[in-house]
């Protein structure tokens, strides 16, 4: 009974490349959910996605950050022309359709260093 | 804003020693309170509360909310190394009328457990 699955774990890119994190949901979730934590700090809500829809990007920034959860394969979180302050680990949630009210389960992450 | 506070940000005790760690919230439509244990990786959940006053028990671990004063507490009694981790308090709200997994973390308590 897998949980949720994320790669790669580590993810070195210098500055300027791009960064694609992905996650796939545990099985039978359709409810994905990507936090971002920095050195330091806690975890911090950045999107919530739908099979092909973005529910709420609230705590995405405005540039350079993208997310999409297709009807097929995992959800990717995109970073492009990565900079230093975006060195952070990125986590990954899912949740069911009945479990809405059940706690986020979550993955072990991505650590992005950019270089 | 949602706001989680957690205190205190670090504890070193000695193995066997009792420690409590405290969570106060700022939540709007408030819905439950959750707790999570981070080692190196993962956030592994620890408990979920939602009603004030009812004691949620796991093994030497215990959660207890108070939806009058904003907090939360967890206790670990007769603590041992493998205890050492960081603690996260997070708080989830009924946002725009539907619930769903956007949490808001406080920064979390570093405790580290001498033997």
């Amino acid at each position: 009974n897998a949980g949720v699955m994320q790669n790669p774990r580590h993810l070195v890119r210098r500055r300027g490349q791009e960064a694609r994190l992905r996650c796939s949901p545990m099985k039978g979730h359709s409810h994905v959910y990507w936090y971002r934590q920095l050195p330091e700090e806690g975890l911090k809500f950045m999107v919530y996605l739908q099979k092909e829809n973005i529910i709420d990007e609230s705590g995405m920034p405005k540039e350079r950050f993208s997310a999409e959860f297709p009807k097929e394969g995992p959800s990717i979180l995109r970073i492009q022309q990565v900079v230093r302050g975006d060195s952070a680990a990125y986590f990954c949630a899912s949740s069911s359709i009945r479990g809405r009210n059940s706690p986020l389960h979550f993955g072990n992450g991505t650590r992005l260093t950019v270089t | 804003e949602d706001k989680v506070v957690q205190s205190p940000l670090s504890l070193v005790v000695h193995e066997g020693d009792t420690v409590t760690l405290n969570c106060s919230y700022e939540v709007t439509n408030f819905r439950s309170l959750l707790w999570y244990k981070q080692e190196k990786k993962a956030p592994t959940f620890l408990f979920m509360l939602t009603s004030s006053g009812i004691e949620k028990k796991s093994g030497r671990l215990s959660s207890i909310l108070d939806n009058k004063e904003l907090f939360s507490i967890l206790n670990i009694t007769a603590t041992q190394t493998g205890d050492s981790a960081v603690y996260l308090c997070a708080s989830a709200s009924n946002a725009g009328g539907t619930s769903y997994g956007k949490l808001t973390f406080g920064q979390g308590t570093i405790l580290t457990v001498h033997p």
